[in-house]
């Protein structure tokens, strides 16, 4: 069975920083991309970022580059989004999926960005 | 504004078929694979629909999809009680280089 399981997530002051962490079993981690997905407070879905089976390929959307970085180590199966300089508007819900189809979801883990 | 267009809301008597469109462009719908997610009360997103019509296993043939030229659809036939959730899209945008989800629909069973 797939499971992902998000960590790291806290309140923090505008201009922290914060590292998520997704540690996966159940399935091959190196074979298979990885993304992370947030949803604010009431609000609806929105995809940040994303990296390739082996890590070399990463993708962001715009409101996070230059601010957040995604990492894998997969002799570890872990995921990671690294995110400086936030915001309160990065205040949301993070979740990791499998795969850029997203197929298999974690819990996710409430990020509070707030002073 | 999200790049991918849903109603925010729909509605339907048990038993009925409901549709819920996404709709978007070239970029987007017209050149990639469409998913679509459920995301019940207080859960995490699911998987519903991935390739434009393909159900993972699991999910009742209840739920279908399409795909036609730069609009999608999702479609619950037999609506249950237990359907009433969120619904959202998503796609690869090839201009914005990133994936894109829909508003979401919520879907009230009456």
């Amino acid at each position: 069975e797939v499971q992902l399981l998000e960590s790291g997530g806290g309140l923090v002051q505008p201009g922290g920083s914060l590292r998520l962490s997704c540690a996966a079993s159940g399935f091959t981690f190196s074979s298979y991309a990885m993304t992370w997905v947030r949803q604010a407070p009431g609000k609806g879905l929105e995809w940040v970022s994303a990296v390739s089976d082996s890590g070399g390929d990463t993708k962001y959307t715009d409101s996070v580059k230059g601010r957040f970085t995604i990492s894998r180590d997969n002799s570890k199966n872990t995921l990671y989004l690294q995110m400086n300089s936030l915001r309160a508007e990065d205040t949301a819900v993070y979740y990791c999926a499998r795969d850029y189809a997203c197929d298999s979801w974690g819990q996710g883990t409430l990020v509070t960005v707030s002073s | 504004q999200s790049v991918l267009t849903q109603p925010p809301s729909a509605s339907g008597t048990p038993g009925q078929r409901v549709t819920i469109s996404c709709s978007g462009s070239s970029s987007n719908i017209g050149s990639n694979t469409v998913n679509w997610y459920q995301q019940l009360p207080g859960t995490a997103p699911k998987l519903l629909i991935y390739f434009n019509n393909q159900r993972p296993s699991g999910v009742p043939d209840r739920f279908s999809g399409s795909k036609s030229g730069t609009s999608a659809s999702l479609a619950i036939s037999g609506l249950q009680s237990e359907d009433e959730a969120d619904y959202y899209c998503a796609v690869w945008d090839d201009s914005l280089n990133e994936g894109v989800f829909g508003g979401g629909t919520k879907l009230t069973v009456l």
